[in-house]
């Protein structure tokens, strides 16, 4: 059973253009979320998906953000015209469907983003 | 708002020695704690999960308590190795299922 894939490893883009990041959940796991780490920071919280749906998204950022778990495919972080701020590894997790405050959520390796 | 602090911010010991982590939270209804080992450009991998209702887990070197009234954490590293060497989050789980995360304490095991 693969763990949680997630690509591309490192991504570099420069200022002002998009950046796409994909995960793919565990086998059977219908729970995606997305985390921030800014250098020196720890781990933030961004958004929280099931199939088709955004569950919590209360740690993205209002503008330039989304993020999508399609049917198919999947889950992506999209982060329009981007910004030197924006330079931070990006975790996604996931978790079985029917996850209750008891499960743990298992983390990919991360997208290190860096913006030029 | 929940905060999760963890002290020392880094740590360097001598191969052998035990040694003590903690993390603590401000609010103390969680559903869960969770250590994490995480090591330079990787990803996360998850040590131990203390539930609620739980007082301590331990996997082999590693044991965690979890003291929900003073909403304290800490994960003791027995008999340490260099192959220790890494950060360790720790995070609390409230409700909707997102995970609060401390800055992490970077450990060093010298040999």
């Amino acid at each position: 059973n693969a763990g949680v894939m997630q690509n591309p490893r490192h991504l570099v883009r420069r200022r002002g253009q998009e950046a796409r990041l994909r995960c793919s959940p565990m086998k059977g796991h219908s729970h995606v979320y997305w985390y921030r780490q800014l250098p020196e920071e720890g781990l933030k919280f961004m958004v929280y998906l099931q199939k088709e749906n955004i569950i919590d998204e209360s740690g993205m950022p209002k503008e330039r953000f989304s993020a999508e778990f399609p049917k198919e495919g999947p889950s992506i972080l999209r982060i329009q015209q981007v910004v030197r701020g924006d330079s931070a590894a990006y975790f996604c997790a996931s978790s079985p469907p029917g996850t209750s405050g008891g499960d743990t959520q298992y983390f990919g390796p991360g997208t290190r983003l860096t913006v030029l | 708002k929940q905060e999760v602090t963890q002290i020392p911010a880094a740590l360097s010991v001598p191969e052998g020695e035990n040694l003590v982590l903690n993390c603590s939270f401000t609010d103390s209804a969680i559903y869960n704690l969770q250590w994490f080992r995480q090591d330079p450009g990787k990803g996360l991998t998850s040590l131990l999960l203390i539930q609620s209702s739980q007082r301590e887990q331990t996997s082999g070197r590693l044991n965690a308590s979890l003291d929900k009234s003073s909403g304290r954490s800490t994960l003791y590293i027995a008999a340490s190795q260099p192959g220790d060497s890494a950060t360790y989050l720790c995070a609390v789980r409230r409700g909707g299922n997102k995970l609060v995360f401390g800055a992490g304490t970077i450990l060093r095991v010298k040999s």
